[in-house]
């Protein structure tokens, strides 16, 4: 049974600084990873993927995976308000994508 | 044109009751799955359908089945609703079964059970 762990949160910065989201997961042999942003009230919607080593950057965000650490992360520069939601991790898998429980982040005008 | 659509959005009823929630989606896809969103916000699969066929069945309760006629549908019926099947139920599809898929989310079904 994969499992992809969050820390919860909220993660508060402030306005225009670098927001730092991470997560591990247990599966060694997991290939792919999704960043999704949940707005409240609202459903899961995909920012990047990333499946090898290093970094993916697109515009703001930049995902990172280390699979010899078994971690992920989403790193958002010069975060707006506007970012502040609920970032959930996934492990893509067989006909399934395995999420961690989200990790709030709140950004401060 | 919604690409992921359910209905209905809201849905109040009593314990007991039995009801259904539909999901239809026009992107082509061959899989489709629902998920469950509780209290915590922890998005868990429930089940995955490939091309009409149960691919994933986690540890569901039997008074839910899915049913899918055909690739573009997987509905969820609810026998003998309980308090604690409240929650947001998402369908979603992605591209055939395999890693590096995307999945599309549908705007969500919130369930109260009262």
């Amino acid at each position: 049974q994969k499992e992809v762990e969050q820390n919860s949160g909220p993660l508060s910065v402030p306005e225009g600084a670098i927001a730092s989201l991470n997560c591990t997961y247990s599966d060694r042999g997991s290939q792919s990873f999704f960043w999704y942003r949940q707005y409240s009230g609202k459903s899961p919607e995909l920012i990047m993927f990333i499946y090898s080593n290093g970094d993916k950057e697109d515009g703001r965000f930049t995902a990172q995976l280390n699979k010899a650490s078994q971690y992920v992360s989403l790193l958002i520069r010069d975060s707006q308000p506007s970012d502040s939601a609920t970032y959930l991790c996934a492990d893509s898998g067989y006909s399934t994508l395995t999420f961690g429980k989200g990790t709030m982040l709140l950004v401060s005008p | 044109d919604t690409a992921v659509s359910q209905t209905p959005k809201y849905l109040v009823t009593q314990m007991g009751n039995d009801k259904s929630i539909k999901c239809e989606q026009n992107l082509g896809h061959d899989t489709m799955y629902w998920y469950k969103q509780d209290s915590k916000k922890f998005l868990k699969i429930m089940f995955s359908y490939n091309n009409k066929e149960l691919i994933i069945n986690e540890t569901v309760p039997n008074r839910f089945s899915p049913k899918s006629p055909d690739k573009a549908h997987l509905n969820l019926h609810i026998n003998s609703l309980e308090l604690g099947d409240s929650a947001v139920y998402f369908c979603a599809s992605s591209r055939p079964g395999r890693e590096n898929t995307e999945a599309f989310f549908g705007q969500g079904t919130r369930l109260t059970v009262v």
